[in-house]
């Protein structure tokens, strides 16, 4: 069973669009990461929530997490070609353990010119 | 500013061969991590060293073994080879153990004939 659910799966989409893409889960987390990884590279931190409720923005990148800390979502606006890759949400497994952090399969996102 | 650097990039091995892949991070971080990384399964752990001299098992630990040979450096030994090793092997570390941000490594792309 896959602690963090990620959809959708895939997602292309035209440079210019709105998009939102989810991370969802059945636990409570105490905060929950979303990394970037492009092809040939290590995923790399975009940003951490940490409280229920909570938005954060980067530039045109949206993340908000759910207020019963469940879920989370990245919204992107007008999305550009440098946006393209695989988006991954993480976090800390809920009640604690020494597994360090489990991720959700990601969505792989593609922005054509 | 080199981060968490990988070796080898990429490695072709026979079934049976046996292997070492190295990881070195020059953050003063504390604890370092091994994941693989599979189409359709995400990001899951092997192995992980949460402080100098101390390692333990994650998601996915057997057929691999790991050595924290200093602050700086963790390896990941394949002692057998098999098919089902094929992966992208990424090595992250973090300041300390649950601290949140891990940084990757380029990772290591590894095909088991």
């Amino acid at each position: 069973t896959q602690l963090l659910e990620q959809s959708p799966q895939f997602l292309s989409i035209q440079e210019g669009e709105n998009l939102t893409v989810y991370c969802n889960s059945s636990s409570v987390f105490s905060s929950l990461q979303w990394y970037r990884q492009e092809p040939g590279e290590g995923p790399v931190l975009l940003v951490t929530v940490v409280t229920g409720g909570e938005v954060k923005k980067l530039k045109r990148l949206t993340f908000q997490f759910g207020d019963a800390r469940k879920d989370s979502s990245l919204h992107i606006t007008a999305a550009q070609p440098g946006d393209t890759g695989l988006y991954l949400c993480a976090g800390p497994p809920p009640g604690g353990g020494a597994d360090g952090l489990t991720f959700g399969k990601g969505t792989h996102l593609i922005i054509q010119p | 500013n080199a981060g968490v650097t990988q070796t080898p990039k990429f490695q072709v091995l026979k079934t049976g061969q046996s292997m070492t892949l190295q990881c070195a991070q020059d953050m003063n971080h504390n604890s370092m991590y091994w994941y693989r990384q599979d189409p359709g399964m995400g990001l899951r752990l092997i192995y992980y060293s949460a402080s100098e001299g101390t390692t333990d098992k994650g998601e996915v630990p057997n057929g691999y073994n790991v050595s924290r040979l200093n602050k700086r450096e963790f390896s990941l030994r394949l002692e057998s080879a098999a098919p089902s090793q094929t992966s992208v092997y990424f090595c992250a570390s973090s300041e300390d153990w649950g601290s949140g941000e891990l940084f990757f490594g380029e990772g290591s792309r590894l095909t088991v004939l």
